[in-house]
């Protein structure tokens, strides 16, 4: 079975500063990972994706993830917070193992809160 | 939200009722997926579909049944309401399986009372 973990269910940044969303993932084989965002009342937009290769994958609106094999970790990463960053943000895996067209396992979600 | 529309946006209903749900998708992508969105549990899969009458369960599917007669229209069906089925549903589309990106529409929010 696959599993995603988000140990915060909120993060306090203020703008300008660097930010940091956690993501730690359990799967058979090797993972497909996924950040996505949600603004109020909206559907998830997806950010980026990490299938192989480069373990920093650049995504949407400057944010960034390092893949790290041996954390099973996925963390999101921004250099410089905005106050529009304010968002729920969601990681998810899916194993290459899966195979089909079953679908992604989500986290709980954190929320972003840029301070001005 | 990448040519997927979600009908209707918002409903409220009775608990015994048969409630359906409709996503549409312009994309003419093969995959297919009913997720339901609910505070603390984020995002879990109910059913998807791999191609025209091809479906499965995922993992809530327990009162949920889904249909798929044409590629652009796959329908959610609650059989008889209940309100543990209050949340808000989305539908996403992809066009290959696998590491392909999942589109997600912009959500259904259904209340059963």
């Amino acid at each position: 079975a696959q599993s995603v973990a988000q140990p915060e269910d909120q993060v306090n940044v203020a703008e300008g500063n660097p930010l940091t969303v956690k993501c730690t993932y359990s799967v058979s084989g090797n993972p497909y990972l996924f950040w996505y965002v949600q603004y109020p009342n909206r559907g998830l937009q997806f950010l980026l994706k990490y299938i192989t290769g480069d373990n920093l994958v650049k995504g949407s609106y400057g944010f960034e993830a390092e893949f790290n094999k041996s954390q099973t970790s996925f963390h999101l990463k921004k250099p410089s917070a905005l106050v529009s960053d304010s968002a729920l943000y969601f990681c998810a895996v899916r194993d290459m193992r899966g195979g089909g067209a079953d679908g992604l396992t989500f986290g709980k979600g954190t929320h972003l809160i840029i301070q001005p | 939200d990448a040519g997927i529309t979600q009908s209707p946006r918002h409903k409220v209903t009775e608990t015994g009722t048969p409630v359906t749900l409709r996503c549409h998708q312009t994309e003419n992508h093969r995959y297919m997926y009913w997720y339901r969105q609910d505070p603390g549990h984020g995002l879990r899969l109910i059913h998807y579909s791999y191609g025209v009458k091809d479906t499965d369960k995922g993992e809530v599917s327990d009162g949920y049944s889904v249909s798929r007669s044409k590629t652009e229209d796959f329908l959610l069906t609650l059989e008889s309401a209940t309100s543990s089925q209050t949340s808000v549903y989305f539908c996403a589309i992809s066009e290959l399986w696998g590491a392909d990106t999942q589109y997600f529409g912009p959500g259904t929010r259904l209340t059963v009372l």
